[in-house]
This record gives structure tokens, sequence and C-alpha cells, in this order.
């Protein structure tokens, strides 16, 4: 198994610019989320998803869509890129995300830049 | 709200024992779950408590008080490669929307 992947590992956009970071998973997991992270601020939830076609907003969800239409896929979108949004972006994973024990797993990141 | 404090750092020697502690304002969640991040990169799964007391693995020893809202994460024998950041994080029920929040990280330095 591959795990939890992210494409791009780096990404340099301009203000105003969109793109969609990429995140899958083999695992067959149920729940995926995004978290972005910032120095000194810890890991915050910006959008999460229990199954396909099921999708919910986190802690700092504005700026970002995401959608679901596959279990394997949890693409986050930047509609209009702001500096605000520089940051460690990481995509993660879990079987049901419904108990403790339900151990999440972590892609490698992508390090976004927005001048 | 709800909210989750670390220290931001904590700075021990090698084959010392070390406790970061984790205090929390939320109600509601299913157990607290501990997290190590070497250098930025994708954090890995480290302990979890589900229920008052004590849960060890390894070197790594985890506790939780509900009743103190209060846990901590104990290493014990420190290494060198120890040297990481940890999170303490807390699962919401999924009828509160399955979230995992995240304290903001405690830094740990190793010295030799």
């Amino acid at each position: 198994n591959a795990g939890v992947t992210q494409t791009p590992k780096f990404q340099v956009l301009k203000t105003g610019q969109s793109m969609t970071l990429q995140c899958a998973q083999d695992m067959n997991h149920e729940y995926m989320s995004w978290y972005r992270q910032d120095p000194g601020m810890g890991l915050r939830l910006i959008h999460y998803s229990v199954g396909a076609g099921i999708t919910d907003q986190g802690e700092v969800p504005n700026g970002y869509n995401v959608s679901r239409s596959t279990t394997e896929d949890f693409p986050l979108r930047l509609l209009s890129a702001a500096p605000s949004q520089t940051s460690v972006y990481f995509c993660a994973s879990s079987l049901t995300g419904t108990g403790g024990t339900d151990t999440q797993y972590f892609g490698p990141g992508t390090r976004l830049t927005v001048l | 709200g709800q909210s989750l404090e670390q220290p931001s750092e904590v700075t021990a020697v090698e084959g010392a024992i070390v406790q970061i502690n984790c205090t929390y304002q939320t109600s509601g969640f299913y157990g607290l779950s501990w997290y190590q991040q070497h250098d930025g990169g994708a954090p890995t799964f480290l302990s979890y408590n589900a229920l008052d007391g004590l849960e060890e693995t390894g070197r790594f020893s985890s506790f939780l008080s509900r009743s103190d809202s209060y846990g901590y994460l104990l290493l014990q024998e420190l290494q060198m490669k120890d040297s990481a950041s940890y999170f303490c994080a807390v699962l919401k029920p999924y009828n509160q929307g399955g979230k995992l929040i995240f304290g903001q990280g405690t830094e740990l330095s190793v010295k030799p």
C-alpha cells in the first residue's frame, strides 16, 4: 500500500490564482480530512469527509472547497489564492473516523507559498 | 469553544524522562490521542486514551483524567531521535462531526 499520497510537494502561486491540491489513499478508508499547519498554530482542520459524497467544514474552511466523488480521492481547491493561505497542507485518512483508536494516517504534505 | 493547551517547548537530556502535558476545554470526545512530527514531516500516531488512566506503549506512556480535563505523554529513556514536535488531539463523536482537533504542539529537544 502507498498509504496517503499528496501532490504536489511544493507549489508557488500568485495572488488570485486557483489550484487543486490532490490527496489519495489506497487503504479503503472512509474518513479523510485536510489540515493546514502554520508556525505556532498546530494543525487546523479545513474540511473533512466521512465518506464518498459527504463533506463538512472544519475550523478554517474559508477560501477552500472540497469534494469526495470516490472513496480514494479528496482534492482541496483554492479558488483565488491569498498570501494568508501560505502554509503546509496535510491530508489524512482513517478507517471510519468514529473512534479514538481509529488511527489517522497523514500524507507527506504540500508546501504552498502564495506571493 | 474547544481548545487544547500544551507547552510550546520542552528540553531534556538523553536517557532522562520527560512529561508533556495537555489540558483541554472541550466536552464530549472519544478520547485523547498523541502524534509525533519530525521536522515538519507527516505526523504519526503514538498513543491513545479512551478511558482515564495510563496506557503504555514501549518507552511511551499516555495518561488521561477526564475529571481534571488533563492528559500527558510520558517519554522514558529519551533518545536523540525523540527530538520532534508532539501534538495532543481529541476526536469529536460522529454526531458532533467526527472532527479531530489538535493542540498547538510541543517541541521537544533532546540534548546529549
